[in-house]
């Protein structure tokens, strides 16, 4: 099946430790979503690729950096994080059908930083 | 701008009781309205979705119809189960062009805990 694939499920590290999330899919589209989702919040997007084209939320932290190498891979990069990065962070995609196509979603990685 | 509003949970139904979630929603234009559903543990996943005004949405029992008069998309369900304990996301997805299509707004979820 078709799929929106984030590893690892769970990941620990320490204050200031850099640390790299994955997600993979196998939809070919077009569109690669990272959100962050905080406990018994509502998923807060980070930023998003467009093909190779990245775009940044405004409120984002600088800590927080991503890569597109392909279609298929996008990597959210946290370069020295805090207490308060703990927080699930979910992959998500979409195809180009417009404002009415729904975005596909991993199961996430729930990150704690110690 | 574009924002959507939840009705405050926890939400706990016994089973076969009905359902309602209130949504609503402010737009700058003519937004996609959606649905999505998370269980423990997992990401979120696409319930029902409505793209235009009088739009009803449905699936596994559930709907909800896009009221542009009341700027609202309730979802609504005749009879909960156990197994649709869950996080309810309503959410609406603006205009956008290029790089914004498909870019979600959420509400904050509601937790709906249905015993047997």
């Amino acid at each position: 099946d078709a799929m929106v694939i984030q590893n690892p499920r769970y990941q620990v590290t320490q204050f200031g430790k850099p640390v790299t999330l994955s997600c993979s899919q196998t939809l070919n589209h077009n569109v690669m979503y990272w959100y962050q989702q905080k406990s018994s919040q509502a998923p807060k997007l980070l930023f998003h690729y467009y093909d190779k084209d990245f775009n940044n939320e405004a409120d984002t932290p600088d800590n927080f950096q991503s890569r597109r190498p392909n279609t298929s891979f996008c990597f959210l990069d946290i370069r020295s994080p805090g207490l308060g990065d703990t927080a699930m962070y979910l992959c998500a995609t979409s195809g180009t059908q417009g404002r009415s196509s729904p975005l596909h979603f991993g199961n996430g990685t729930r990150l704690t930083v110690t | 701008g574009n924002s959507v509003t939840q009705m405050e949970g926890p939400v706990t139904l016994s089973e076969e009781a009905f359902l309602t979630i209130n949504c609503t929603y402010t737009a700058t234009g003519y937004p996609s309205l959606f649905w999505y559903v998370q269980y423990p543990g997992e990401g979120l996943q696409l319930l029902l979705k409505a793209t235009k005004a009088d739009d009803k949405g449905s699936n596994k029992g559930f709907e909800a119809t896009y009221r542009k008069e009341t700027t609202s998309f309730h979802l609504e369900k005749g009879s909960v189960q156990v197994s649709d304990s869950a996080v309810y996301f309503c959410a609406l997805s603006d205009r956008g062009r290029g790089s914004t299509l498909g870019r979600l707004y959420f509400g904050r979820g509601t937790q709906l805990t249905v015993w047997p």
